[in-house]
């Protein structure tokens, strides 16, 4: 079935630690990935995303790692910052079943100063 | 200078009302979708519209009605509303096909029913 879901619903780090967060999908279709951020009381922005000719892709402070083995994805924040805290998303994207994106269950990131 | 506007912020009706919620993106993008966020922050694609055509309907009661006058705007009208309704609802845009480059979201419109 279609699913994406995350390992860790919680993660608390230290300001300055590196976070890792965590997301396991299950559909092989998926060929692009997508992380979003959520603040409290707005909607998610976009971080970074990947397809799936890539295992790892890098922009500022993060980096997603893509292992399409075991269908798995991971985010990469370094230096965390308060600034990060917010729920993680990631989504996938199958390339059948027309063009709609399925998000995951999301993790809370809390940094602690 | 807001990219995705939605309208109102809040929304408090009671059970077997009618609403609308607007939304409008002024990116120029073609594509646009409702998505509903429950409690525990789940989301769930709802609709989505590419150059005013659906293109995207999901297992969503016949209550909620999506309309798009033109490409800048999609609106959703829910009918006859229930307690399961109540959830945050987020209007995006996107430049590139569905299923494909970054969604710009709204800051998203909070609907509780009574």
């Amino acid at each position: 079935g279609e699913s994406v879901g995350l390992h860790l619903p919680t993660l608390s780090v230290q300001e300055g630690d590196n976070s890792i967060i965590n997301c396991a999908y299950s559909n092989s279709a998926s060929d692009y990935f997508i992380w979003y951020k959520q603040e409290s009381g707005k909607g998610p922005q976009f971080i970074i995303d990947i397809r799936s000719n890539m295992d790892k892709r890098q922009g500022q402070r993060v980096t997603v790692l893509l292992n399409k083995t075991v269908k798995h994805l991971s985010l990469q924040i370094a230096a965390t910052q308060p600034g990060d805290s917010a729920v993680y998303f990631c989504a996938e994207n199958p390339n059948t079943g027309g063009f709609k994106t399925i998000f995951g269950a999301g993790t809370r990131l809390f940094v602690k100063a | 200078d807001t990219a995705v506007s939605q309208t109102p912020k809040y929304l408090v009706t009671q059970m077997g009302n009618d609403k609308s919620i607007k939304c409008e993106q002024n990116l120029g993008h073609d594509t646009m979708y409702w998505y509903k966020q429950d409690s525990k922050k789940f989301l769930k694609i709802m609709f989505s519209y590419n150059n005013k055509e659906l293109i995207i309907n999901e297992t969503v009661p016949n209550r909620f009605s999506p309309k798009s006058p033109d490409k800048a705007h999609l609106n959703l009208h829910i009918n006859s509303l229930e307690l399961g309704d109540s959830a945050v609802y987020f209007c995006a845009s996107s430049q590139e096909i569905p299923g494909r480059g970054e969604q710009y979201f709204g800051p998203g419109t909070r609907l509780t029913v009574t």
